[in-house]
């Protein structure tokens, strides 16, 4: 149980488009899900927290004009990264964590490797 | 505040000898500890977790972790490892009633033929 999707797995875009990367909880309500970001050779890097019905929580330095979130449902989270540019070409992973038992740990979807020529 | 260190960044090792990669946390509350691993171009599998308990927790694919929190460590460790090992592995802490999870920076596990 307690799997976690993401959508697409790989997309390529040209400079100045808008990519969207959905995020679902399948098998279980996602109270909170997280987005990060992880370039070449380094660790996650938090980006945003969201809740399910409210706005989410961004994490310093994160343009929240620039990468939308919206947390519509308990099963999904969408990740928009809007006007990408080359320097936002990197691999983005969302998790989630459920209710009770499944708040003690978050899920991790499988990633999206973005890359912006 | 939180905080994970895993000192070493790259551990080589032979293939069926032991490893143990490194992790330590700072916390002034309890916490959960996580280990997880990475293959290329994929995203993160848990390998195992302490939420509270045996200090002696076991995880898949043969590998252990012993929470000491006297030394606020949490090691990962496989008595013998396998080519099928490599891959990047990272340590997370979660402190109590804190939602976010903070990653340390990375081990990457070569396993030497």
């Amino acid at each position: 149980g307690a799997v976690v999707s993401q959508h697409p797995s790989w997309v390529i875009c040209k400079s100045g488009t808008s990519v969207k990367i959905e995020c679902r909880s399948l098998d279980f309500q996602a109270t909170t899900m997280f987005w990060y970001r992880q370039f070449p050779k380094q660790s996650l890097m938090l980006m945003a927290t969201s809740n399910e019905g409210s706005k989410a929580t961004y994490e310093q330095g994160v343009e929240k004009d620039k990468f939308l979130i919206n947390h519509a449902s308990l099963t999904l989270s969408t990740l928009t990264v809007t006007s990408a540019h080359p320097e936002d070409s990197s691999f983005y992973i969302c998790s989630a964590r459920g209710p009770g038992q499944l708040g003690n740990e978050q899920f991790f979807g499988p990633g999206t490797r973005l890359t912006v020529l | 505040a939180q905080s994970v260190t895993q000192l070493d960044s790259q551990v080589p090792v032979f293939e069926e000898a032991p490893v143990e990669l490194r992790c330590n946390y700072s916390s002034s509350v309890s916490v959960y500890l996580f280990w997880y691993v990475q293959y290329p171009n994929q995203g993160l599998q848990l390998l195992l977790k302490y939420l509270s308990g045996s200090t002696l927790v076991k995880g898949i694919n043969g590998f252990e972790a012993e929470f000491n929190k006297s030394q606020t460590s949490f090691h990962l460790r496989k008595p013998s490892v396998h080519i099928s090992d490599t891959a990047e592995y990272f340590c997370a802490v979660n402190s109590g009633g804190y939602q976010k999870v903070t990653f340390g920076t990375g081990t990457k596990l070569q396993v030497i033929p």
